[in-house]
């Protein structure tokens, strides 16, 4: 079974700093995805960003980047100029490539606080 | 982005009764649908995966005779929380996905709040 885990449970960082949040995982297959989710108060769960495996370019989404090391089966989030919307619970998830709708398997969370 | 509704947004059931929650894709076609359940300041751990007029697959250790799952057609997904107890009181999450999306993206529901009393 894959696991996912995040190992900081809570972090905060200033305005306008930037912050990087750990996530590593373990499979044993070759084809999948990585992604970000954050979940605000509202816990409606949003997408940050996707990475495909087979990609060795890191993916980017404005303020939000991945480091992305497969043989270390690390997939670190770098989120630069903070700002106070970034605060909420953030998921690393892992899904199998199958070409279809797949399960997600979710780290345990990191609780992001940025503050003034 | 697909949006995807749930209904209700938060229900209060007594203990022994039971209670639907409904999940809609609004604008396009769920070929396949995800229950999460997540308690306070927890992750999300998957229930069951529904596709269209199949039954359910439920994950170990998740009771398919007290998470009742319906997934007839493409665009309404229903759990039924069976002889609700107070530690079924948790928040439920559904997704849906469909087949050819870049990514295998996944849409999320808002979410419903079940508390039983």
């Amino acid at each position: 079974a894959q696991t996912v885990t995040q190992s900081q449970p809570e972090m905060s960082v200033q305005e306008a700093e930037t912050v990087t949040l750990s996530c590593t995982y373990d499979t044993s297959e070759n084809n999948y995805y990585l992604f970000w989710y954050k979940q605000p108060p509202s816990r409606q769960m949003i997408l940050v960003i996707r990475q495909e495996a087979y990609k060795q370019q890191n993916a980017t989404e404005n303020r939000f980047s991945v480091n992305f090391q497969k043989a270390a089966k690390s997939f670190s989030l770098k989120i630069s100029d903070s700002q106070l919307g970034d605060t909420a619970m953030y998921f690393c998830a892992f899904m199998f490539d199958t070409g279809t709708a797949s399960k997600l398997t979710f780290g345990t969370g990191t609780r992001l606080q940025v503050t003034l | 982005g697909a949006v995807v509704s749930q209904h209700p947004s938060w229900v209060i059931c007594k203990s022994g009764t039971s209670v639907k929650i409904e999940c809609r894709s609004l604008d396009f076609q769920a070929t396949t649908m995800f229950w999460y359940r997540q308690f306070p300041k927890q992750s999300l751990m998957l229930m069951a995966t529904s596709n269209e007029g199949s039954k359910a697959t439920y994950e170990q250790g998740v009771e398919k005779d007290k998470f009742l799952i319906n997934h007839a057609s493409l665009t309404l997904s229903t759990l039924t929380v069976t002889s609700a107890h107070p530690e079924d009181s948790s928040f439920y999450i559904c997704s849906s996905g469909t087949s050819g999306v870049v990514g295998n993206e996944q849409y999320f529901g808002p979410g419903t709040r079940l508390t039983v009393t």
